[in-house]
């Protein structure tokens, strides 16, 4: 079985400074793991996604995220916050091989970033 | 924004009423999904056509039937809703490989339902 979990309902964060929203996920097999990102009335926008390689990978806008084996978790990240990129964000994951082909979404964190 | 489209924006209906969702996707994937999308609550997918073939969430009511006439278009038909349907309804599409695998989902605006 595939799960995610995003442990904030909200993260508040000042302009400029670093970022993270947190993900943590459960599978059997190995995971593949995609951040997407929701802005007020649109739909889900891709980040970026882990398969397999680096542990850090690099996204749109200027996010990164890095996967960890040992916590099994995949924290989303930023240097340097900017107001534009307060909007909700969605980890998902899937487990490969023997999991359902289609991922699992988490339950969303709201990310704002204070001027 | 324009790779999956759906129409309209925002419905209003009553509960004795008949409506459908429209999604169209230009991306030239063989795969696309309903999702509803409640607040505080995580986002529950409802129907996945994938190769011409339909995957549903056992837990989806019957006053909502899916339609995929062609790998492009896919449309969600409601009738007799509750105030309890009212939602984002999200469409999506993916390319799905050979061993079914699905990769990156690419998501429509959404329409915003509101039963009365």
């Amino acid at each position: 079985a595939q799960s995610v979990a995003q442990p904030e309902d909200q993260v508040n964060v000042a302009e400029g400074n670093p970022l993270t929203v947190k993900c943590t996920y459960s599978v059997s097999g190995n995971p593949y793991l995609f951040w997407y990102v929701q802005y007020p009335n649109r739909g889900l926008q891709f980040l970026l996604k882990y398969i397999t390689g680096d542990n850090l990978v690099k996204g749109s806008y200027g996010f990164e995220a890095e996967f960890n084996k040992s916590q099994t978790s995949f924290h989303l990240k930023k240097p340097s916050a900017l107001v534009s990129d307060s909007a909700l964000y969605f980890c998902a994951v899937r487990d490969e091989p023997g999991g359902s082909y289609i991922p699992t979404f988490g339950r969303g964190t709201s990310l704002i970033v204070h001027p | 924004e324009t790779g999956v489209t759906q129409t309209p924006r925002h419905l209003v209906m009553g509960m004795t009423n008949k409506k459908s969702l429209k999604c169209e996707q230009h991306l030239g994937h063989n795969a696309m999904y309903w999702y509803k999308q409640s607040a505080k609550k995580p986002l529950e997918l409802m129907f996945v056509y994938s190769l011409e073939e339909r995957v549903e969430n056992n837990s989806v009511p019957s006053r909502f039937s899916p339609e995929c006439p062609n790998s492009s278009h896919l449309f969600l038909h409601l009738h007799t809703l509750q105030p309890e349907d009212s939602a984002l309804y999200l469409c999506a599409s993916s390319q799905e490989g050979a061993s079914g695998i699905t990769d990156t989902q690419y998501f429509g605006p959404g329409t915003r339902l509101t039963v009365l």
